[in-house]
């Protein structure tokens, strides 16, 4: 069965404190890891797709690595807008279909 | 959200009705899902669908089917609503390789 576990659950930074945030996996067949962010009472928002171990993808103050077991986002000097949940999930394919499991998210509050 | 609308997205239904929710899609995607959103679970899909006519169970299909008569509409049906069955559902699609899945902005659903 597909495991997604991230950490930590929630996570509280002052503004400019740079941070990880962690998405462990367990699956057969990765076809991706996929980060997203979720702002209260709105669908998850599509931030990076990652393939391969050691694939690095960047958006302003975010990057996310992977590797054969974890995937990282790293928020650097982030500010009150970057406060949301963060989602991870993984894509796996039974045949030619395609699934995406998610972990639970953590949750980010930045403070001014 | 990139041609995705939920419809309700409030409901509050009693105990024992059967509910529907529709998911309407303008990009033609193939690829379609119901997820479900509940605090301490994140997201878990209930049931995804490959083409028209062709569906399959997600991890916790149980009180709820799904039709797709036409590539844009998918329609989640809970046959006799359960108080369990209170919350957040999103719609989904693949929207290719790199992309990853857009989702709808969730409906809400609450079950007395």
């Amino acid at each position: 069965e597909d495991q997604v576990t991230q950490s930590p659950e929630a996570l509280r930074l002052q503004e400019g404190e740079s941070s990880s945030l962690n998405c462990s996996y367990t699956v057969s067949g990765l076809r991706g890891l996929f980060w997203y962010r979720q702002d209260p009472g709105k669908g998850p928002e599509f931030l990076f797709t990652l393939y391969s171990a050691g694939e690095e993808k960047e958006k302003e103050r975010l990057k996310a690595t992977l590797t054969k077991k974890e995937s990282f986002l790293h928020i650097t000097a982030p500010k009150p807008e970057d406060s949301a949940t963060y989602l991870c999930a993984v894509q796996t394919s039974g045949g030619s279909n395609y699934k995406l499991t998610f972990g639970k998210g953590t949750l980010l509050t930045v403070n001014p | 959200d990139a041609g995705i609308t939920q419809s309700p997205r409030h409901k509050v239904t009693e105990t024992g009705t059967p509910v529907t929710l529709r998911c309407h899609q303008t990009e033609n995607h193939r690829y379609m899902y119901w997820y479900r959103q509940d605090p301490g679970h994140g997201l878990r899909l209930i049931h995804y669908s490959y083409g028209v006519k062709d569906t399959d169970k997600g991890e916790v299909s149980d009180g709820y089917s799904v039709s797709r008569s036409k590539t844009e509409d998918f329609l989640l049906t809970l046959e006799s609503a359960t108080s369990s069955q209170t919350s957040v559902y999103f719609c989904a699609t693949r929207t290719g390789t790199n992309y990853g899945y857009t989702f709808g902005s969730g409906t809400r659903l609450t079950v007395v």
